[in-house]
């Protein structure tokens, strides 16, 4: 099956900061998606994107599907974007697996 | 908007015991999911439900793990009897027909301790 890594495994900045989190898939996708996870548990979608480039406010998504990933920038750094980050990808030959996130904090 | 409804939102059992989470998806979504999620990992399915129909439960314990969609809306994940490595995250999805894009929508989750 399918699976997918994610970089780096933690990333602490400064508020105002840039950030890239990195998503590597090991085999083709048609659904890929990115998540942040709040503090109580719940997933919140960000983007919907198994190829192509969508644009949130300070968050973006760009996911090159014939190089297997997907990145996720966000910009202008805010405390309330501390968090997991989780990519999910998943095909019509494989169920959806989930990479083990990336720990985000920003300090003020 | 629309949302994903999860009860309960914590449970703490002892282990021997039986439990149960619900999960009622988002309106004229067709597929259903439950996942597991231990701290510091990501979330793993469980089991995924196209309307009543179950297409993947490869990952369900089913010596002690359970579920059901009867009807094709809610669903009910059991756990009987509760181990101590049961503690976790139970997460429910839900997302469209496949073939129209599967963008999946979680639930608050419900939160397991097995004490």
């Amino acid at each position: 099956g399918i699976q997918v890594e994610q970089s780096p495994p933690d990333l602490i900045l400064q508020e105002g900061a840039n950030s890239t989190l990195r998503c590597n898939f090991s085999d083709s996708v048609n659904n890929l998606q990115w998540f942040h996870q709040n503090p109580w548990g719940q997933l919140i979608n960000l983007f919907y994107i198994p190829s192509g480039t969508k644009q949130n406010g300070r968050l973006s998504a760009t996911t090159v599907a014939t190089e297997r990933y997907s990145l996720l920038y966000i910009s202008s750094s805010q405390t309330t974007d501390s968090g997991v980050y989780f990519c999910a990808g998943g095909s019509s030959a494989s169920k959806i697996i989930f990479g083990s996130g990336t720990r985000l904090s920003i300090r003020p | 908007e629309a949302e994903v409804a999860q009860s309960p939102r914590y449970k703490i059992t002892e282990k021997s015991q039986a439990v149960a989470f619900w999960c009622d998806p988002i309106s004229g979504h067709a597929t259903l999911y439950w996942y597991r999620q231990i701290l510091g990992q990501g979330p793993e399915l469980l089991v995924q439900f196209q309307d009543e129909s179950v297409v993947d439960d490869s990952q369900l314990p089913k010596d002690r793990f359970s579920a059901e969609r009867l009807k094709g809306v809610d669903s009910t994940l059991k756990i009987q009897p509760a181990e101590l490595g049961d503690s976790a995250m139970y997460l429910c999805a839900s997302s469209q027909l496949e073939l129209m894009g599967y963008e999946q929508y979680f639930g608050p989750g419900t939160r397991l301790t097995v004490t």
